[in-house]
């Protein structure tokens, strides 16, 4: 039973405009959530995070949204570059470091 | 930039030997971790470390076996490699509670 769903495997957006990943968690006991981006042959580096105590955190081009009544996250990258194309891990915590992941998003940003 | 390194990056390897994955990181993190990836798929945690001489299964069954004796190392053994084996495996360390910083990957291949 996965906790954390990214249900878009792909996601295709063009240059200078708005990507928007979105993520969805049936644990109401998640926290914290975190964003990732992976390259091919790299490990994830982190991106962005958020608190379950807020529902917004920006950070330059990338913000996450978190709707708790929802269960849902998502992360805005405006304006997206083609230097974002990778893959975009969604992960949660429940008041603990051990992170459980989504299946991730490949975005692509064409020129 | 984080200082995680994990050898070799890739590996292929015949049905029955033994191998060692190496994780080293130099940021003097406690917590470690060792995560398991097919493609498309979820990251899933195998094993993971809070210290020297601590160490503990992760929620992924995994017939692999790790060990810390120092802080900036994390190295996972398989036995007797089979190629269900066959995966990314993912190092990673953190100091805070929830961010964790990723190594590059080993891609193994089981013939």
């Amino acid at each position: 039973d996965q906790q954390v769903k990214q249900n878009s495997p792909s996601l295709s957006v063009q240059e200078g405009r708005i990507s928007i990943l979105n993520c969805d968690y049936t644990n109401s006991m998640f926290d914290y959530f975190l964003w990732y981006k992976k390259y091919p042959a790299e490990g994830p580096t982190f991106l962005i995070s958020i608190s379950s105590i807020k529902d917004k955190n920006e950070d330059g081009r990338f913000t996450v949204f978190l709707n708790k009544s929802a269960k849902h996250l998502s992360l805005h990258i405006v304006p997206s570059q083609p230097g974002d194309s990778a893959v975009y891990f969604c992960a949660a915590s429940a008041n603990t470091d051990k992170l459980i992941f989504g299946t991730g998003t490949r975005l692509q940003v064409f020129p | 930039e984080a200082d995680i390194y994990q050898t070799p990056r890739y590996l292929v390897i015949g049905t029955g030997k033994k191998i060692t994955l190496e994780c080293s990181q130099t940021m003097g993190h406690d917590k470690m971790y060792w995560y398991q990836q097919d493609p498309g798929m979820e990251l899933h945690l195998i094993h993971y470390s809070y210290g020297v001489n601590s160490t503990e299964k992760g929620d992924l069954s995994s017939e692999s076996t790790v060990s810390r004796i120092r802080t900036e190392h994390f190295p996972l053994t398989l036995e007797s490699a089979r190629p269900s084996h066959t995966s990314q495996y993912l190092c990673a360390s953190s100091w805070l509670l929830n961010e964790q910083f990723f190594g590059p990957g080993t891609r193994l291949t089981v013939l």
